[in-house]
């Protein structure tokens, strides 16, 4: 057990709709990331908050939005959902901002299927 | 080097052999270099986290080192078990995580 917890582990929807996936980090972890991964695609960083602030973005899409709360945890918006956006979606939390040598520790993820 | 690449993408070895793989990212705006575990069906495990040129770090039968300056890392498997089956990924913290896709290694009893 990471000590990482996503809510919740599988999603189905429609096109068009809007989710939001949760993620809690580690007791004493202040940063949170999300990743994709795709169908046959390795993992994807989206993005990265350290203390409740933006620290870093990768490949998230306009249509997709996160944000993380006074109490660490962090919700990542997915809207106008496409087929493409099924996905196995990762959390990892870790202590530092990234920059120190700190280790991510993952989640169990949450699989989103898109009817 | 713009992304991390990883070789080779699969190894199969017979249990007891020793292995290694290869690590590439890109060396500006380097923070860290992660290595991860990751089973199927699981998610994914840290192993080492390392920050500075010529950094070797140890866990058990593992080992990694890293080279900053060339931009490569090596991970070295002593004396493969079935357990140690697994696809090991390298990320690259360049102010935002670059994943290798892996290297899938399977360990033959």
């Amino acid at each position: 057990d990471s000590g990482v917890t996503q809510t919740p582990k599988h999603l189905i929807t429609a096109t068009g709709q809007r989710v939001t996936l949760r993620c809690s980090p580690r007791s004493g972890d202040l940063s949170v990331y999300w990743y994709q991964q795709s169908l046959d695609q390795g993992l994807q960083f989206l993005i990265q908050y350290y203390n409740g602030e933006e620290r870093a973005k990768g490949n998230i899409l306009e249509r997709f939005s996160a944000q993380q709360f006074p109490d660490l945890h962090s919700e990542l918006n997915l809207s106008s959902l496409e087929l493409g956006d099924s996905a196995l979606y990762f959390c990892a939390s870790s202590v530092g901002d990234g920059r120190s040598g700190q280790p991510q520790h993952f989640g169990d993820g949450t699989r989103l299927s898109i009817l | 080097i713009l992304n991390v690449e990883q070789s080779p993408q699969s190894l199969h070895v017979q249990e007891g052999d020793s292995t290694n793989f290869t690590c590439s990212f890109p060396s500006s705006n380097f923070y860290a270099l992660h290595w991860y575990r990751w089973e199927t069906a699981k998610s994914p495990e840290a192993l080492f986290v390392m920050t500075l040129n010529g950094d070797e770090k140890k866990k058990g039968r593992i080992s990694a080192t890293l080279n900053t300056k060339e931009g490569y890392s090596y991970l070295y498997i002593k004396g493969s078990q079935p357990e140690d089956s697994a696809t090991y990924l390298c990320v690259g913290n360049n102010n935002d995580m670059r994943f290798g896709a892996g290297t899938r290694l399977t360990v033959k009893p």
